[in-house]
């Protein structure tokens, strides 16, 4: 079975500072994965996604992630965070042709000034 | 495009009573779904749908009943209520497109926060 782990409950980090969330996954075969982000009271959007080729991957907002196949891992990554960043992080997972997404528990990200 | 919305937007019921949710899409989606969100828990599949007509049920779906009589509406229903189905609900949709993979995304509605007590 497919399944996402978000090892950070919750992160903070100063304004301007560089940002890294953590996602390992577990997954027999090549697995599509995500980035979405959840800003208070909001819905899900989504920050970038990953199924093949280059293993750096760029999204909106400034936000980048890398596949790693050795580490099991899709961490996210931004080098300087605005204080709209601060929101909740899911990472999710997915195989091909199955368009069911397992979700990871999210990580909160608080911005200080 | 409104892309997909939910109705409604907040809602208090009382153990025992009953209430459908509603999820609307305008994308002209195949697959819709629906998840609860609970603290610590990130988003749990309570049941999809892959077609008109068509349901399945995904990770937490005791308690709850879904139709998918309409290709854009995907409606989810509470029988009878439990303090335990306090939650946000979020409803998602995606395109079906097996020869690109890479356009795949689910969207999101704006949830329904239900608080039963």
């Amino acid at each position: 079975a497919q399944s996402v782990t978000q090892p950070d409950i919750h992160i903070t980090v100063s304004e301007g500072a560089s940002l890294e969330l953590r996602c390992n996954y577990s997954y027999g075969a090549t697995p599509y994965l995500f980035w979405y982000v959840q800003s208070p009271g909001q819905g899900l959007q989504l920050l970038l996604k990953y199924f093949s080729g280059d293993t750096l991957v760029q999204g909106i907002k400034g936000f980048e992630a890398e596949f790693k196949r050795s580490q099991s891992s899709f961490n996210l990554r931004k080098p300087s965070v605005h204080w709209s960043d601060a929101a909740e992080y899911f990472c999710a997972v997915g195989p091909f042709g199955n368009e069911k997404l397992t979700f990871g528990t999210g990580t909160r990200l608080t911005i200080i000034p | 495009n409104a892309g997909v919305t939910q109705t409604p937007k907040f809602r208090v019921l009382k153990t025992g009573q009953s209430m459908t949710l509603l999820c609307a899409q305008d994308m002209n989606h195949e697959y819709m779904y629906w998840y609860r969100q609970d603290p610590g828990m990130g988003l749990r599949l309570i049941h999809y749908s892959v077609g008109e007509g068509t349901t399945a049920k995904g990770e937490v779906p005791d308690g709850y009943n879904v139709s998918r009589l309409k290709k854009q509406n995907f409606l989810l229903g509470l029988e009878s209520a439990a303090p335990s189905q306090t939650s946000v609900y979020f409803c998602a949709s995606s395109r079906r497109d097996r020869g690109n993979p890479l356009s795949y995304e689910q969207y999101f509605g704006p949830g329904t926060r239900l608080t039963v007590t």
